[in-house]
Parts: C-alpha cells; sequence; structure tokens
C-alpha cells in the first residue's frame, strides 16, 4: 500500500515491558517524525529523522528509543512501558524538512496496564 | 522557544454560521504557520500552510487563513459550517530548524 502505515494499531502491555511501534512510508521521504498525542496536550514530538542513520530529540524523548537504519521505515520502542506512556502515537514524515506538509500515519494507541 | 496558542479547546458552531478558529504565535523570526484538521480515529492532514507569499491563506474544504504580523496570529475561518467540518484542528508554527511546534488544538462542534 502506498503512503504511511504505522502497526500495531492498537497494544495493550504491561509495565515493565519492551515494545516497539513501526512506521513504514514508501514515497522516500527523507524527514520522519514520532509524535504522542495526549489530552491537554495535543501533539508532542518524541524523535525525528532527518535522514537515514540521522535522529534527534524532540520535546519528550525520555523512555523512548528509535532506529532509522533504512528511508522508509522508523521504529519507535519503549524500553521498559510505564503507565504514562498510555497514548495515541502517530508517525509522519516529510519531503525535505519539518516546514514541509507531514503526512500522518493513522496512529496507535497504546495502553500500558 | 516557538509557542502556539490555540484559543478554546471546544468551539460550537451552527451548522451555515462562520467559523472562526483562533491560533496566535510566537517567533522572532518570520515563520512558516499550518492548520492541520483531525477527523476521528484518523492521522492529521494539511488543511493549509502560509509561506509569506501572501497573507491570506486558502486551503481546502472552503477553509482559509490570514497571516497578520502586527497581531502575531493566524486565524482559520470557513464562511459557512457544516456538518462534516466537526473534528479537530490544529495550529502549527515552525521557524528556522527543522521541527514544528503544534498547538493543543480546538475541537469543533457543528449544531444542527
Amino acid at each position: 500500500d502506498a503512503g504511511i502505515t504505522q502497526s500495531p494499531r492498537y497494544k495493550i502491555t504491561e509495565t515493565g515491558r519492551q515494545v516497539t511501534l513501526m512506521c513504514h512510508q514508501t514515497w522516500s521521504h527523507s524527514y520522519m517524525f514520532w509524535y504522542r498525542q495526549d489530552l491537554g496536550h495535543g501533539l508532542r514530538l518524541i524523535y525525528y529523522s532527518a535522514a537515514a542513520d540521522i535522529t534527534d530529540k524532540g520535546e519528550v524523548p525520555d523512555g523512548y528509543v528509535v532506529s532509522r537504519s533504512k528511508t522508509e521505515n522508523f521504529p519507535l520502542t519503549l524500553e521498559s512501558a510505564t503507565r504514562s506512556q498510555t497514548s495515541v502515537y502517530f508517525c509522519a514524515s516529510a519531503v525535505t524538512s519539518g516546514r514541509d506538509e507531514q503526512f500522518f500515519g493513522p496512529g496507535t494507541r497504546l495502553t500500558v496496564l | 522557544a516557538q509557542s502556539v496558542t490555540q484559543l478554546g479547546s471546544h468551539v460550537s458552531v451552527s451548522e451555515g454560521a462562520l467559523v472562526l478558529l483562533r491560533c496566535n504565535y510566537s517567533s522572532s523570526v518570520p515563520p512558516y504557520l499550518f492548520w492541520y484538521v483531525q477527523y476521528p480515529n484518523q492521522g492529521l492532514q494539511l488543511l493549509l500552510k502560509y509561506t509569506s507569499a501572501a497573507t491570506l491563506v486558502k486551503g481546502i474544504n472552503g477553509f482559509e487563513a490570514e497571516f497578520k504580523k502586527s497581531e502575531t496570529s493566524f486565524h482559520l475561518t470557513k464562511p459557512s459550517a457544516h456538518m462534516s467540518d466537526a473534528a479537530e484542528y490544529f495550529c502549527a508554527v515552525s521557524d528556522l530548524d527543522d521541527k514544528i511546534i503544534f498547538g493543543k488544538g480546538t475541537r469543533l462542534h457543528i449544531l444542527p
């Protein structure tokens, strides 16, 4: 499928477990982003990547790890999930920078028990 | 640091009435400004974008926004609301770096 996809769409896990959220885009966009969406906070940037093997922290990076070995994939890992990481996670991509239009995936709803 | 303020977390308008969603930003340099819309259980999609070419920007679905530098505002309007406009709307700003900062969002309710 063309576009940007996220998997899984829904995930329930327990405190302390490792969880990886996947993001895949078919456009070969240089930039990719991970956001979390929480009531009252809007969207907050977790990490972003300007190209393969280049990543940088956003506003709320603690407790998260990213990698980008291939242009099209940008997985987000919660190394030891906490209840405060219960949220909806969105992946996005852009052609050249954060100042371009960002194309968003459908989101992953994560619940940490 | 950049910031975006959206006035009103919830706005209700009657079908056919004017829609006005407010956005103010802080920026020391000419910014890039965006409005995104999020329909239930979906990701965000771009409504419109300001890049200094024109102060009045037209977007999709009949929406437009006006950049006012003196007021540091970028309010979103639509002359006549439709039931399908019910959604959450996000204003966002970017300056010289590679990130954009989103406002906290305004949920638009359309009353029949």
